[in-house]
């Protein structure tokens, strides 16, 4: 089952540095999102990318974030300096790929990747 | 903005049956969602359903959604100490953002 990969799995930073972190989405899909998880709260959504444009971005995504698909698979999220609030774990996920084949992805659901826990000291 | 509430917490015995319940506020929501976070994991998709059905059953799982009340409830059948985890609804319109809920922490007792 084709899945959403991201890495690094842990990213220590120290306040200030740049940080970029990585995802592969589902191929064939075409949106693709970034959220976040602060320890003990709910997950927020901080953008979403479509036709290499960002298409929808919350309060949280201020001019400290940027997001790139600098090819055909990747997908990243940079920070560029870090904040000691900007510590979570950041989800990508994908969506709105056509059903293709024996793959039994519905369009429009999203998928999430494992996560990729940011600690900034 | 939109809005998704769930309880904090649900404590069931093992092989007892689990509902967890959400309410939310877009009446544009087309998608509802329940995702499983096991602790340190990621989001695991358990099951969406379409805002135009009322149930959906998926092996122990069923979803019942009531779009006139905007309550969505996941019920469990036959709860094992390995569904122990944290539950979000989450919910979005088309393709747009997720808005998810805080999540309902599951507890089974063996």
């Amino acid at each position: 089952e084709p899945e959403v990969t991201q890495t690094p799995s842990h990213q220590v930073t120290q306040m200030g540095q740049e940080v970029i972190l990585r995802c592969v989405p589902i191929s064939n899909h075409l949106y693709f999102y970034w959220y976040r998880q602060i320890l003990g709260q709910k997950v927020e959504f901080l953008v979403s990318f479509y036709n290499n444009e960002i298409s929808e971005k919350s309060e949280i995504f201020d001019d400290q974030f940027s997001v790139e698909r600098p090819d055909g698979s990747n997908f990243t999220l940079k920070i560029r300096s870090t904040k000691l609030e900007d510590s979570a774990m950041y989800f990508c996920a994908s969506g709105g790929g056509a059903r293709t084949g024996s793959l039994n992805l519905a369009k429009n659901i999203q998928y999430f990747g494992p996560g990729t826990r940011l600690s900034v000291t | 903005g939109e809005d998704v509430e769930q309880s904090l917490f649900l404590s069931v015995r093992e092989g007892d049956s689990s509902v967890i319940n959400c309410t939310y506020t877009d009446s544009s929501s087309t998608y509802l969602y329940w995702y499983k976070q096991e602790p340190g994991a990621g989001l695991q998709l358990l099951t969406y359903i379409f805002s135009n059905m009322d149930m959906k059953q998926d092996q122990r799982l069923t979803v019942l959604l009531n779009k006139k009340d905007k309550h969505l409830s996941l019920r469990i059948a036959d709860t094992q100490t390995g569904d122990s985890a944290i539950y979000f609804c989450a919910e979005s319109a088309g393709r747009r953002a997720l808005t998810f809920g805080s999540g309902t922490r599951l507890q089974v007792q063996p």
